[in-house]
Parts: structure tokens; sequence; C-alpha cells
């Protein structure tokens, strides 16, 4: 089945830089990606989504970059905010099966 | 329009209580999963649902996990003779589609087996 490994699993960044997490995965079949984000205590909410048909997708200060042959896809926040610390998780399913698999957990603290 | 709920959102229950969880997906959605979380990790999967049909609960842990949905809406994850390691946060969700659509999710139920 899919496996899903994220990193780094802490990240801390000063306000304004950027932050990066990295997630890979082992089922090449695999062709959906969401990104979730989960303040403490809360339920995780979509940020940004991917499709294997798409190699980038950007959302205001955020972003997602695919690479299919190496099975890896990244999260990228610029300008990074307060506001913006939470729990980040990567997630990878493959359509007709719905299970969303997820990484572990990257805890992005952003100084002010 | 209203997100996913659930209930309730604190469950303590002493070891070999049953427990029964409820989930209130968005009106329409005809995907429902559950999910579980242990204290910082990632969900895992357990059970999905399309309308009242039961296709997945390959990530059920033991005979004691039990779901339904029975008139195609609302969901309940019954926990018998609950144990210890069975504390985590009850996670679900809903999606619109039959395929690869958002999963969207409810606030979760915070379980703590005694």
């Amino acid at each position: 089945g899919e496996n899903v490994e994220q990193h780094p699993s802490t990240l801390s960044v000063q306000e304004g830089d950027s932050a990066v997490i990295k997630c890979t995965y082992s089922d090449s079949a695999s062709n959906y990606f969401p990104w979730y984000k989960q303040e403490l205590g809360k339920r995780p909410q979509l940020i940004i989504d991917i499709r294997s048909n798409v190699g980038e997708k950007k959302d205001q200060r955020i972003a997602v970059t695919l690479n299919k042959t190496a099975k890896h896809f990244s999260l990228h926040i610029t300008e990074t905010q307060p506001e913006d610390s939470a729990v980040y998780f990567c997630a990878a399913t493959l359509t007709g099966f719905q299970k969303l698999v997820f990484g572990t957990g990257t805890r992005l603290l952003v100084s002010p | 329009g209203a997100g996913v709920s659930q209930s309730p959102r604190y469950k303590v229950a002493k070891r070999g209580q049953d427990v029964a969880l409820r989930c209130d997906p968005i009106s329409g959605h005809v995907s429902l999963f559950w999910y579980q979380q242990a204290l910082g990790q990632g969900p895992e999967f357990l059970t999905y649902f399309q309308n009242e049909a039961q296709l997945d609960k390959s990530g059920l842990p033991s005979d004691r996990f039990f779901a339904e949905r029975p008139e195609g809406s609302v969901s309940t994850l019954k926990i018998q003779r609950t144990q210890q390691e069975d504390s985590a946060v009850y996670l679900c969700a809903s999606s619109s589609g039959t395929f690869t659509d958002t999963q969207y999710f409810g606030p979760g139920t915070r379980l703590t087996v005694l």
C-alpha cells in the first residue's frame, strides 16, 4: 500500500522568511496530493492540493510542486506570518481508492 | 453552509466500556470517512462509506470497531470494550463525490480511555 514520508518534523523560521516542507510517496499510481493545516485542537483544513497532471500550483503565498518521476511533492510558503504557525500534513491517494494516506506532520513555528 | 460536525467533542470512558461517536457530514455529501489521529501523528484511515454502503473497512484495527451509516447521511463509529490504546482523536470527513474530491474534516472527538 501507499506510504508517505514527510520532513522536517519541526521547522522554525523568522517572520517573512520562506518555509519548505517535503514529502515522498511510494505508490507511483497515486495521483492526488492535498496539504492540510491543523492548529492545536482544531480540525485539519485543506490549504492546497495538486493532481498528477499538474507540476505546480500556486495560491497567493502558498505553492505546491510535484515531481512524479522522483515521487516527491513539496509545500512552499513565502513571506511567512505568525498565523502560519501550525502542524502541516501532506497526504496522497489514488483516484477510486479515496482514502488519504497522511505523512507524519511538520510543526511550523513562525517567530515575529 | 454548515461544515462537518461531530459529537461528543470529548469522551472519557473506563476501560471495557462501549462508546459511540457521531458524525454529521456536509449535507448532500456522498462520501464519508473515519480517521484515527494519535497524539503527534497524522490521521490514519479507518473506514469509508459511499452513501450507506461501507466500501472499505480495511483500517479498522480490530473487530471491536464498528461503523454504520444506515441512511446515507449521519454515521456512527462504535467501539466496544474500549482499551487504553483506543485513546485518540477520531476524525470524520466528507466529500461531495465518489471520486477523488476534497475531504472536509470535522473537529474530531477526543476519546480518553482510563
